[in-house]
């Protein structure tokens, strides 16, 4: 049974540039939710997928966008970078909508100049 | 709106100590309640999750307990240990609004051996 893996580790991107993150869900997941963690701080609900639709979303502007694909994978774009954006981005896969609770990944961090 | 707060915000202990973490939820409708470790730059590894309908779960020398009525859970770490130093972070599950996940700001702990 594989975990969540996400890609890339690492990443720098300018001001106002667009940026797209990746994550695998552990196997057998149909759920997946993303995460933006500012240094010394929890980490913040982005957004959560459930078979392909949002079901849930925090207070993010609509320039954070996601993707659920059917092998249950995900995808979190963000448009027009701002310098604030440098974060570490975690991603968490479960069964039904967390009802199991949460299984992370590693994160991508990124950083913003 | 559902807030959780986390106390202390910092902990330092000798070795073998038995510690308590403490973790407070503002809306008791909270579907489950889980404890996450985070070492530093890493994601997040789970310790215990409580659905809830349950009061506690345990997992070798750690115990959670749930209070809905009061919003609490308190997590117990028995005999502690040089490497149990990270941060804990609990986190609620709600359905309220749709489907999101809270965290706490988290408690970093250090044990000195």
């Amino acid at each position: 049974e594989t975990g969540v893996t996400q890609s890339p580790t690492h990443l720098i991107k300018t001001r106002g540039q667009q940026v797209t993150l990746r994550c695998s869900s552990q196997s057998g997941h149909n759920t997946v939710s993303w995460y933006q963690q500012a240094l010394g701080q929890g980490p913040q609900f982005i957004f959560q997928y459930y078979r392909e639709e949002e079901n849930g979303r925090g207070n993010f502007p609509p320039r954070f966008s996601g993707l659920q694909f059917p092998n249950y994978s995900s995808e979190l774009n963000v448009n027009a970078l701002e310098l604030d954006d440098s974060a570490l981005y975690l991603c968490a896969s479960s069964l039904d909508r967390g009802m199991d609770g949460y299984t992370f990944g590693s994160g991508t961090r990124l950083t913003v100049v | 709106k559902q807030e959780v707060t986390q106390i202390p915000a910092a902990l330092s202990v000798p070795e073998g100590e038995n510690l308590v973490l403490n973790c407070s939820f503002t809306d008791s409708a909270i579907y489950n309640l889980q404890w996450f470790r985070q070492d530093p730059g890493k994601g997040l590894t789970s310790l215990l999750l409580i659905q809830s309908s349950q009061r506690e779960q345990t997992s070798g020398r750690l115990n959670a307990s749930l209070d809905k009525s009061s919003g609490r859970s308190t997590l117990y770490i028995a005999a502690s240990q040089p490497g149990d130093s990270a941060t804990y972070l609990c986190a609620v599950s709600l359905v309220t609004g749709g489907f999101k996940t809270i965290f706490g700001a988290g408690t970093r702990l250090f044990v000195k051996a």
